[in-house]
């Protein structure tokens, strides 16, 4: 079975800075997705960032982009120059072939004006 | 836009009761799944489904069960309702063989009492 961790509880920024968050997975498949997703306190869980394992190239979105390391089993979310918008839960997804999705126990991000 | 529809967004139930919580997605999507959330847990599997009157079991099926009659509707059933299933329950869909995001409802926060 897969498991995915987020070591960080919480992690908090000041706005227009840089913050990363990490995920590490465990896993004996070779081809898998990841995702990042974003739910704020509305609930809403929204998409930030995918990643096919099978590419070398780091996704980015905009402001986000991942640092993905498949030796290492990681992939850590960086949100470069913060907005108060951004505070949210942050969880990280690992998906398999069938479409089955493992997530990890979920980042707290909190913005400081 | 795909939307996922969960039929309430707050519950309160006794102890013992039959506790039906639905989920609509209008998207024709192949595959539906019913995760719970609880902090510091992150999201876990309860159920899934790939088709129509299919069902298997996620990582925490225990004093559930579900119901796929039609393709767009995913029933999570609480048979005899227990304090210890007081959460958040997340339903989401996803097209079939594929590895794109989910798409989620915004939740039902069930009260146990």
């Amino acid at each position: 079975a897969q498991t995915v961790t987020q070591s960080q509880p919480e992690m908090s920024v000041q706005e227009a800075e840089t913050v990363t968050l990490s995920c590490t997975y465990d896993t004996s498949e070779s081809d898998y997705y990841l995702f990042w997703y974003k739910q704020p306190p509305s609930r809403q869980m929204i998409l930030v960032i995918r990643q096919e394992a099978y590419k070398q190239q780091n996704a980015t979105e905009n402001r986000f982009s991942v640092n993905f390391q498949k030796a290492a089993k990681s992939f850590s979310l960086k949100i470069s120059d913060s907005q108060l918008g951004d505070a949210a839960m942050y969880f990280c997804a690992y998906t398999t072939n069938a479409g089955k999705s493992t997530f990890g126990d979920g980042t707290t991000l909190t913005v400081k004006p | 836009d795909v939307k996922v529809t969960q039929s309430s967004r707050y519950l309160v139930k006794r102890t013992g009761e039959k506790v039906f919580l639905e989920c609509v997605q209008d998207m024709d999507h192949e595959n539906m799944f019913w995760y719970r959330q609880d902090p510091g847990l992150g999201l876990r599997l309860i159920y899934f489904s790939y088709d129509v009157k299919m069902k298997e079991k996620g990582d925490i099926p225990e004093g559930y069960s579900v119901s796929r009659e039609k393709k767009e509707r995913f029933s999570l059933i609480l048979e005899s309702a227990s304090t210890n299933q007081t959460s958040m329950y997340l339903c989401a869909s996803s097209p079939g063989q594929s590895r794109e995001k989910l798409f989620f409802g915004s939740g039902t926060q069930l009260s146990v009492l």
